[in-house]
């Protein structure tokens, strides 16, 4: 079946703008993580859902970030009033459950003029 | 210091080489992630182990739990190896990443 789908793959923001970021996991795949990977770095959790519950927001670097899942499949990461310094690809994973293998997407590349 | 180092930071090596990524965790952990990542950022994970040892194909993962410690070991490497290999804990806790090359 498809794997993991994120949209878009690109996008330019100015400084301030909000942005919207989508992740369309493998269906069946009960967890959903986001991961935030900077330029020559590794990944870096955000938030984890396991359905529609956002059971880890631990990495979330501030109150500007915001992801749901509300009906347990589709994810969105918003991203408000954005600054340069959250320039990076924003990675999606899912699982089949929390213990599971992680299947992740192609990424969207954010960049912040 | 980082809950999971990896080592080396970059690797070269020729082609059919046996290449060995070393990952040492210092959180406890009930399993760790190998994922390779290709140049355009696409990450595929290639194990997730929580002991003993795994084989795919050229790639073996081995873990020794006491010791906190995992390595990959890549047999008769070839020039589509070379990516970013990163090992993670389970509390996605990630590595750095070992930068690998293989020359033709």
């Amino acid at each position: 079946g498809a794997g993991v789908s994120q949209s878009p793959r690109y996008k330019v923001a100015k400084r301030g703008q909000d942005v919207a970021l989508r992740c369309d996991p493998i269906s069946g795949h009960v967890s959903l993580f986001w991961y935030q990977q900077a330029l020559g770095q590794g990944p870096e959790f955000l938030t984890y859902f396991q359905n529609e519950a956002q059971l880890d927001k631990s990495g979330l670097p501030s109150d500007r970030f915001f992801a749901e899942r509300p009906e347990g499949s589709v994810s969105t990461l918003k991203i408000q009033r954005t600054q340069q310094e959250d320039s990076a690809v924003y990675l999606c994973a899912s699982s089949y459950d929390r213990a599971y293998e992680q299947y992740f997407g192609p990424g969207t590349r954010l960049t912040v003029t | 210091k980082n809950e999971v180092e990896q080592s080396p930071q970059n690797l070269t090596a020729q082609e059919g080489e046996f290449i060995t990524i070393n990952c040492s965790y210092s959180v406890g952990i009930s399993a760790l992630h190998w994922l390779q990542q290709h140049p355009g950022g696409g990450i595929v994970s290639l194990f997730m182990l929580s002991s003993g040892k795994k084989k795919h194909g050229r790639l073996i993962a081995t873990i020794n739990i006491q010791e906190k410690h995992s390595s990959l070991h890549i047999t008769a490497s070839h020039p589509r190896d070379s990516a970013v290999y990163i090992c993670a804990a389970d509390k996605l806790i990630f590595g750095t990443g070992t930068r690998l090359q293989v020359f033709p």
